[in-house]
């Protein structure tokens, strides 16, 4: 079964940094993309950025670019998205999600994680 | 960049409607999007992807159609359990990556 476990709420102030998980099983964890989706209070998905944990290779929205990191260690099946300074705005949901080809072309996220609150106040 | 449309932003509807939902994209995007279903408190899940292809295990009383620029989301005899917010989404040459806005459906 393919499971996608993300690490517990997180409580922060301003300034701080932080780094949240996404692990990985019960596929290959190398030869999918996983992605990181974000979340505000009441509001839609947006997509982060992506990460190719066979080899790393990773792509951020511009609008993250910069914001946050994204990483991943295949030894653990696991990834990462972390910020070095966090603001009150970066407050949200954060969902990882695993990128599947179709064969067709399109790409989808067919397994998502059950997200992980992030709380940054002072 | 492309953009995604949704409407209507929000519908309500009566048990055993048949509701559709909208996407428009801001260029021809062939078929290359997928639709999402998020209840309250729960992360995502796929329902359709590459327009109309229904993902496994999804309810049959889904369905998705459209190419080019247009397309829509099709729920046929609602049930109660189908009051969720829906998103389409466009995703193909990596990373190029778009949700609509969502639309939120309550029965």
């Amino acid at each position: 079964e393919v499971q996608l476990v993300q690490s517990g709420a997180e409580v922060k102030k301003p300034g701080e940094s932080l780094k949240i998980s996404c692990k990985g099983s019960g596929y290959s964890f190398t030869t999918h993309w996983i992605g990181w989706v974000r979340q505000m209070p009441g509001k839609g998905l947006e997509w982060m950025g992506i990460i190719y944990p066979g080899d790393s290779d990773t792509a951020y929205d511009p609008s993250f670019q910069g914001q946050v990191t994204i990483s991943a260690d295949k030894s653990i099946s696991t990834a990462y998205l972390q910020w070095s300074t966090l603001k009150a705005s970066d407050t949200a949901m954060y969902y990882c999600a695993r990128l599947t080809a179709s064969s067709g072309g399109g790409w989808s996220f067919d397994y998502w994680g059950q997200g992980t609150l992030v709380t940054v106040s002072s | 960049d492309i953009q995604m449309t949704q409407s209507p932003s929000s519908l309500s509807a009566s048990v055993g409607d048949r509701v559709t939902i909208t996407c428009r994209a801001s260029q021809d995007i062939t078929n290359y999007l997928n639709w999402y279903q998020q209840k309250p408190g729960k992360a995502p899940n796929l329902l359709i992807y590459d327009a109309s292809n229904l993902e496994t295990g999804v309810s049959s009383r889904f369905s998705g159609s459209g190419s080019g620029t247009d397309f829509t989301l099709t729920i046929s005899s609602l049930q109660p359990e189908d009051t969720a917010t829906y998103y389409c989404q466009h995703y193909d040459n990596l990373p190029q990556n778009t949700f609509g806005q969502g639309t939120k459906l309550e029965i």
